[in-house]
């Protein structure tokens, strides 16, 4: 258990639905990051909080939103899903310094 | 280009090999991480580097700030090192921290 939790861990779910991805970091950690990870793009960035607030975007669609709440778990909002959504999405936490530690994802396909 | 680049992509060793994996990127950092994938995709941070050699049991990871290069070595492999292995970078610009990622290299270990 690296300390970061993600549910669901499996998510199968039609076209044009909306889902809600959880994670809560490590105890400590006021960093949040959201990953894709899928297999045409790889890795990817999506977005990260900071103590409840947005501190960088990456090439996150519009569709998709999240944020991070007071008790410092972040939720990933996907709506109006595609296919083309389906991939792993990773929640990373992280404390004042660089270190990172990455939950165990979601896998999300949409049919 | 992409900013990350590892190679190679795919690697094959017999057990007890010594095997290297590099990884080159374009922009500035302010720490370069060496993560491992297992197949059931769960991410585990191995190195966070950004200056000179760390050591960690088996795995050894450098990285040369002058020629933008870094390498992973693993002595006396065991099929349990089975994995893809991504180097990722922390940009040097701007305030956040996110992960840049390389597409990784598979890395089968044969008994």
């Amino acid at each position: 258990d690296s300390g970061v939790t993600q549910t669901p861990k499996h998510l199968i779910t039609a076209t044009g639905q909306r889902v809600t991805l959880r994670c809560s970091p490590r105890s400590g950690d006021l960093s949040v990051y959201w990953y894709q990870q899928s297999l045409d793009q790889g890795l990817q960035f999506l977005i990260q909080y900071y103590n409840g607030e947005e501190r960088a975007k990456g090439n996150i669609l519009e569709r998709f939103s999240a944020q991070q709440f007071p008790d410092l778990h972040s939720e990933l909002n996907l709506s109006s899903l595609e296919l083309g959504d389906s991939a792993l999405y990773f929640c990373a936490s992280s404390p004042a310094t660089y270190g990172y530690t990455f939950g165990s994802g979601t896998r999300l396909t949409v049919v | 280009k992409n900013e990350v680049e590892q190679s190679p992509q795919n690697l094959t060793a017999q057990e007890g090999e010594f095997i290297t994996i590099n990884c080159s990127y374009s922009v500035g950092i302010s720490a370069l991480h060496w993560l491992q994938q297992h197949p059931g995709g769960g991410i585990v941070s191995l190195f966070m580097l950004s200056s000179g050699k760390k050591k960690h049991g088996r795995l050894i990871a450098t990285i040369n700030i002058q020629e933008k290069h870094s390498s992973l070595h693993i002595t006396a492999s065991h099929p349990r090192d089975s994995a893809v292995y991504i180097c990722a970078v922390t940009k040097s610009s701007g305030s956040a921290r996110q992960l840049t990622f390389g597409s990784g290299t598979q890395l089968t270990v044969l008994p």
